[in-house]
């Protein structure tokens, strides 16, 4: 079974400031993981993945993740916000076992950007 | 990256009858499809697995009367709200299974009077 707690239900940060989304997992398998976008009134966007590999995890819109074991987290950083960075994130976790289904997710956490 | 649709992004039904929301992968095969109900403020929960040419297999507490799953096709699922009442109205989202990750619709907006 797999369970995700994002702390944090709202994130607010300055244009230019240092975005960190936190996420910790549970797992009884190795995990996949993965954070989502998401719009007001749209389906959700990938931003990137954890599966195997490397542990720092570059994704789109300069977005970037770490899959750290030791801590079972997955927090979600960007150096620098914009102002079209104000959405939805969501993540999510699947056992390594069932690959591409069965995502549980995260409560998600809106990141408000002011200028 | 692939493309999946949903059919209609919104629509309005009156209390009683019955919405049919399509899902499609446009241009790859999804042998599985996922059909999720977001409400306000709220994380998506699972509502049911769609496999081509079987049964969906519904998760725990989710009336498989009241929302009838087909997936007739690999690039299609379809999902209807049968009986609709006002505690329905949602943001229903479907996903579709590739080999290498889900992708997910744009949703659909229900809103039962």
């Amino acid at each position: 079974a797999q369970s995700v707690t994002q702390l944090g239900s709202h994130v607010s940060v300055s244009e230019g400031a240092l975005v960190l989304l936190r996420c910790n997992y549970s797992s009884s398998v190795p995990p996949y993981l993965f954070w989502y976008v998401q719009y007001p009134n749209q389906g959700l966007q990938l931003l990137l993945k954890y599966t195997t590999g490397a542990t720092l995890v570059k994704g789109i819109n300069g977005f970037e993740a770490e899959f750290k074991k030791s801590e079972t987290s997955f927090h979600l950083t960007k150096p620098s916000a914009h102002m079209s960075d104000a959405a939805e994130y969501f993540c999510a976790v699947s056992g390594s076992n069932s690959g591409y289904s069965t995502l549980t997710f995260g409560k998600g956490t809106m990141l408000l950007v002011s200028p | 990256g692939a493309v999946v649709s949903q059919h209609p992004s919104r629509v309005i039904c009156k209390s009683g009858t019955s919405v049919k929301i399509e899902c499609r992968s446009l241009d790859f095969q999804a042998t599985t499809m996922f059909w999720y109900r977001q409400f306000p403020k709220k994380s998506l929960m699972l509502m049911a697995t769609s496999n081509e040419g079987s049964k969906a297999t519904y998760e725990q507490g989710v009336e498989k009367d009241k929302f009838l799953i087909n997936h007739a096709s690999l690039t299609l699922s379809t999902l209807t709200v049968t009986s609709a009442h006002p505690e329905d109205s949602s943001f229903y989202i479907c996903s579709a299974r590739s080999r290498y990750e889900q992708y997910f619709g744009p949703g659909t907006r229900l809103t039962v009077t």
